[in-house]
């Protein structure tokens, strides 16, 4: 079955600074890739997913690019403010099937 | 819309104790879900259901049943308590999109077995 290996576990950055977080799947069958943001106290919520025909979505501050040669995705949060402070998530799947998903970061933005 | 509601948000057990987890929702999803999220593992897939009626093992099943009478509810049972079990426990509905399964998570029930 699939498995997706997720980079940092954890990761602080300064307020207006950029992070970014890394996962690599091993299904080369693979063709969807959604991010979760997980705040404390509170359930996983999507917050942006890609397609295997795509290489690159944004929505405001947040873009995620794929390179399905190399089987690894990656969530960019840009200038980044004191609320995205939260556990994200990556996971991949195969056309309809369950969601496998990585092992989580912890971002902590200084202010 | 309360959207996917858990009860309890905490509970302590006793190994060998039983107990069910309530989670309803209310966006007419076909799909449930149960998850366990432990430190340094992600979520893991407990049992899962695409219908009333219908239910399928997720990748962690052992010592917990499900059932699906109906569209709205999907009750996680813990069949006799173990210290292994203890985790945060979330419930999701979810429905398919074109690219992939969009998931709406509870707010999550923490369980500790002693």
């Amino acid at each position: 079955g699939e498995n997706v290996e997720q980079h940092p576990s954890t990761l602080s950055v300064q307020e207006g600074d950029s992070a970014v977080i890394k996962c690599t799947y091993s299904d080369s069958a693979s063709n969807y890739f959604p991010w979760y943001k997980q705040e404390l106290g509170k359930g996983p919520q999507l917050i942006i997913d890609i397609r295997s025909n795509v290489g690159e979505k944004k929505d405001q501050r947040i873009a995620v690019t794929l390179n399905k040669t190399a089987k690894h995705f990656s969530l960019h949060i840009t200038e980044t403010q004191p609320e995205d402070s939260a556990v994200y998530f990556c996971a991949a799947s195969v056309g309809n099937e369950k969601l496998t998903f990585g092992t989580g970061t912890r971002l902590t933005i200084i202010p | 819309n309360a959207g996917v509601t858990q009860t309890p948000k905490f509970q302590v057990l006793k190994t060998g104790q039983s107990m069910t987890l309530q989670c309803a929702q209310d966006m007419n999803h076909e799909y449930m879900s149960w998850y366990r999220q432990d430190p340094g593992m992600g979520l893991r897939l407990i049992h899962y259901s695409v219908g009333a009626g219908i239910t399928d093992q997720g990748e962690v099943p052992n010592g917990y049943n499900v059932s699906r009478s109906t569209t709205e509810d999907f009750p996680l049972r813990l069949l006799s308590a173990a210290p292994s079990q203890t985790s945060v426990y979330f419930c999701a509905s979810s429905y398919v999109s074109p690219g992939g399964e969009k998931l709406f998570f509870g707010s999550g029930t923490q369980l500790s077995v002693l």
